[in-house]
């Protein structure tokens, strides 16, 4: 069974303050996902990362995937409370197109 | 539609009941997923149809959870004699192809009294 942990599960921070969530597991895959969800909505994608090592700058967001593809992370650089939101990891292995999730982070950024 | 659409947005129903959900998955789109997403579960991935059949059904919870799908495009998520467990965000997913980016839609939110 192909697990994905996903840390913290809840972050609560000041604007301007940085932050990182992990994504860890022991399978490999063969791409993984970021997705941001609103309440209410369904997960929207930030970033795909498909390379061992692989380094995506998304404005004040950097993802990046572990060399063995096992893991992933997520760095938000001064925060905003824009950024509030659930944030999702989801790896994709190699049958069909199933996406395993992470457990989620929600985060909340406060002026 | 520009994107993936699902209705209803809400369902209340009560126990032992049917419920028939529905996904419209962008137009072209050759993959459609199911994922259901519910408080302490995270989302969890139930079927997903390349055209109209089923390679992977691995994540129905059990035999009163169907799906199908037609033409290649709408897909229907049935649920017989429903119970409280049932509870939670249906959402689907549509993708141009298997293993290709997955485009959520808003999800329908059922809700099993």
């Amino acid at each position: 069974t192909q697990l994905l942990e996903q840390s913290p599960q809840f972050l609560s921070i000041q604007e301007g303050e940085n932050l990182t969530v992990y994504c860890n597991s022991s399978s490999v895959f063969s791409s993984l996902q970021w997705y941001r969800q609103e309440p209410g909505e369904g997960p929207v994608l930030l970033v795909t990362v498909v390379t061992g090592g692989e380094v995506k700058k998304l404005k004040r967001l950097t993802f990046q995937f572990g060399d063995a593809r096992k893991d992933s992370s997520l760095h938000i650089t001064a925060a905003q409370p824009g950024d509030t939101g659930l944030y999702l990891c989801a790896g994709a292995i190699n049958q069909g197109g199933k996406l395993i999730f992470g457990q989620g982070t929600e985060l909340s950024v406060k002026p | 539609g520009a994107g993936v659409s699902q209705s209803p947005s809400n369902k209340v129903t009560e126990k032992g009941k049917d419920v028939e959900l529905r996904c419209d998955p962008i137009s072209g789109h050759t993959a459609l997923y199911w994922y259901r997403q519910s408080l302490g579960q995270g989302l969890e991935f139930l079927i997903y149809f390349q055209g109209n059949s089923a390679p992977d059904k691995s994540g129905l919870p059990s035999d009163r959870f169907s799906a199908e799908r037609t033409g290649g495009s709408v897909s229907t998520l049935t649920i017989q004699r429903t119970q409280q467990e049932d509870s939670a965000v249906y959402l689907c997913a549509s993708s141009a192809s298997v293993q290709e980016t997955q485009y959520f839609g808003p999800g329908t939110r059922l809700l099993v009294l």
